[in-house]
């Protein structure tokens, strides 16, 4: 079964530190992988997408890694800011038409001052 | 280019009213879709359209209907509204020449 698993289910740090969160997935065969932020009441925007020959993608202060062997990947956000608030959610898509769109239930983090 | 907006922000409805979603996208996209948000579920497609005239089954499309006249507009009927399908609703689009989805703001609608 095709499935996305996201980890930790929540998040909360400091502001100005450092946080990694996970995606692990199952989506056979793989097409991309991809990072949404979701701010509380909006849609979710894209922040990084990443096919199977890359291994890091990065956006500003965040980065994405993929492992396409292990089906793992992770995003890393530097330096975090009040703005970083939201709900991150990890979405791979399958082949072949590459609209099977498996989305993971999400991180929420919470920055704080 | 306002992208993906949806019609309405809010709405309330009682058991067994109907309604209808609307979705509008200026990017010339081939794909839509519809997805419902729930709390620790995440989001979930309820039917999805690869083009004018076509449209196709989700994951969860019980008590949902779509159509897809135009290209630019993807409508999402409720016939007769239950308590379960309190929701946010979430449009989205894409082309098939690129692998990102691009999403509205969402419609918060809550049935009684």
């Amino acid at each position: 079964k095709n499935q996305v698993e996201q980890s930790p289910q929540s998040l909360i740090i400091l502001e100005g530190k450092n946080c990694t969160l996970q995606c692990n997935y199952t989506v056979s065969p793989f097409s991309n992988l991809r990072w949404y932020k979701q701010d509380t009441g909006r849609g979710p925007v894209s922040l990084t997408i990443m096919t199977f020959s890359e291994n890091t993608k990065s956006n500003g202060r965040y980065t994405a890694t993929l492992d396409a062997d292990t089906k793992q990947s992770s995003l890393h956000i530097t330096a975090s800011q009040l703005s970083d608030s939201a709900s991150y959610i990890c979405v791979v898509s399958g082949f072949p038409t590459g609209n099977q769109f498996y989305f993971g239930t999400g991180t929420s983090l919470t920055v704080i001052p | 280019n306002a992208g993906v907006t949806q019609t309405p922000k809010f709405r309330v409805l009682k058991t067994g009213q109907s309604m209808t979603l609307l979705c509008a996208q200026d990017m010339n996209h081939e794909y839509m879709y519809w997805y419902r948000q729930d709390p620790g579920m995440g989001l979930r497609l309820i039917h999805y359209s690869v083009g004018e005239g076509t449209t196709a089954k989700g994951e969860v499309p019980d008590g949902y209907n779509v159509s897809r006249l135009k290209k630019q507009n993807f409508l999402l009927g409720l016939e007769s509204a239950a308590p379960s399908q309190t929701s946010v609703y979430f449009c989205a689009s894409s082309s098939p020449r690129e692998y990102e989805q691009y999403f509205g703001p969402g419609t918060r609608l809550t049935v009684t």
